[in-house]
């Protein structure tokens, strides 16, 4: 069965530094997502991304994130000057398209992003 | 409680039990999902039910939801040790985007052989 897959599964990076976490979503999806758990929270939508723009973000995604779709299979997450809060689980998802085909998202394992 | 809460918080049960799980909101919804996570893996979609529908049936898996207490229930029945994972409801509040979910802080089970 087609999965989405993340890299790297674990990132370590100093505080002030830049991340990007890379996901390959499924090939024929159209809507792409991050969303973030932090260790012992709830799983929280961060971003929604279609026709190469974000269609929806939450009040977490601030200036400090990005996202791209740089060539026709990868979905990035960029965060550009990373703080201790954003220690956590970051999950990139996927799924077909339009209307009911968008209820059902298939998630990635998540890379597992540790700032010091 | 906040939006998608789970109870219990974690489920220890032996392998041909039934595991109940529950789940409760605050908000209208759109529909009421249930996820699974295996250790160091990814949410894997399990069932939807939506707001107009009250039971529904997958395999081992029966959801039912009760919008007038705003809550939800997911039974596992004769479970078995690969069972063992974090569920989590998920809540697409009504009017909402299909994909933005709302995610319970899950229920724990774990299926002793």
């Amino acid at each position: 069965e087609p999965e989405v897959t993340q890299t790297p599964s674990h990132q370590v990076t100093q505080m002030g530094q830049e991340v990007i976490l890379r996901c390959v979503p499924i090939s024929n999806h159209l809507y792409f997502y991050w969303y973030r758990q932090i260790l012992g929270q709830k799983v929280e939508f961060l971003v929604s991304f279609y026709n190469n723009e974000i269609s929806e973000k939450s009040e977490i995604f601030d200036d400090q994130f990005s996202v791209e779709r740089p060539d026709g299979s990868n979905f990035t997450l960029k965060i550009r000057s990373t703080k201790l809060e954003d220690s956590a689980m970051y999950f990139c998802a996927s799924s077909p398209g339009q209307g009911r085909t968008n209820e059902k998202l298939f998630f990635g394992s998540g890379t597992q992003l540790s700032v010091l | 409680s906040q939006q998608g809460e789970e109870d219990p918080q974690a489920l220890s049960i032996q392998e041909g039990e039934n595991a109940t799980m529950n789940c409760s909101y605050k908000t209208s919804i759109n529909n009421l999902q249930w996820y699974r996570q295996n250790s160091g893996r990814g949410l894997v979609h399990l069932i939807l039910i939506r707001s107009n529908e009250r039971e529904k049936h997958s395999g081992r898996l029966r959801v039912t939801l009760d919008t007038s207490k705003k809550s939800s229930s997911l039974l596992i029945t004769a479970s078995r040790a690969a069972d063992t994972a974090s569920y989590f409801c998920a809540t697409v509040k009504r009017g909402g985007s299909n994909y933005k979910l709302t995610f319970g802080k899950g229920t724990l089970l774990t299926v002793n052989p």
